[in-house]
């Protein structure tokens, strides 16, 4: 398993301002996700980071929305950038261990006014 | 058709009931299967990890894949109020992307 820590662990932003979340695992890793949970619904996964390579991202999310970094093997940041009411969500990053088997931080509950 | 299909319920049980929770998928490149507990307000918690078919057994979760029929089913016996969360299936093809894909996710309530 792996023990996986966000910070900030809430926050309440104002529009158009930005925000960077941080997540640290207790390991070291390849690979590494940042995930997506709007009020009610499921996950839904932004990117993919790996240490070493440009983040993937999945259709509908962009870099310039969505800026990732991933400078070491144990740790990762995304950031919301120019932030609006649509992007209050809870944001979640996870990490493989072994091939599908991912575990997840707390998550980061972002609300934008 | 959605890619994972899962009952969001509720469902709700006594104490000490068997539990069953399902999803269905379209992909049958999905090679990895998982099961989530989220409490509310918290990250999903991973309970169960299977590769292809069959069962497998971890106290009283049982996870069974069903790869002809594309059907996934999580078994909780003995089930505790502390069960009482949202279960979420989650799938993945594995290789180099492996991003899981969700179900909905199912809450369920355990009464005592």
């Amino acid at each position: 398993s792996a023990v996986i820590s966000q910070k900030p662990s809430r926050d309440i932003c104002q529009r158009g301002t930005s925000l960077t979340i941080q997540c640290q695992v207790d390991s070291q890793v390849t690979m590494m996700f940042w995930y997506r949970q709007q009020p009610g619904q499921s996950l839904t996964l932004i990117a993919t980071a790996n240490q070493g390579s440009e983040a993937t991202y999945e259709s509908g999310f962009v870099i310039d929305k969505f800026p990732i970094s991933r400078p070491n093997l144990t740790f990762s940041t995304l950031t919301v950038s120019n932030m609006s009411p649509e992007d209050s969500s809870i944001y979640l990053c996870s990490v493989e261990v072994t091939v599908g088997e991912q575990y997840f931080g707390p998550g980061t509950r972002l609300t934008v006014t | 058709q959605k890619e994972v299909e899962q009952d969001p319920g509720p469902l709700s049980v006594p104490e000490g009931a068997i539990v069953s929770l399902n999803c269905t998928y379209s992909n049958s490149a999905f090679q990895y299967f998982m099961w989530y507990r989220q409490y509310s307000r918290k990250g999903p918690e991973l309970l169960m990890y299977t590769y292809s078919s069959g069962n497998k057994e971890d106290g009283r979760f049982t996870a069974q894949v069903d790869k002809s029929s594309k059907y996934i089913s999580l078994f909780i016996r003995d089930s505790q109020p502390s069960d009482s969360a949202t279960h979420l299936c989650a799938m993945s093809t594995g290789g180099s992307q492996g991003n899981l894909i969700f179900g909905k996710g199912t809450k369920l309530s355990v009464k005592p």
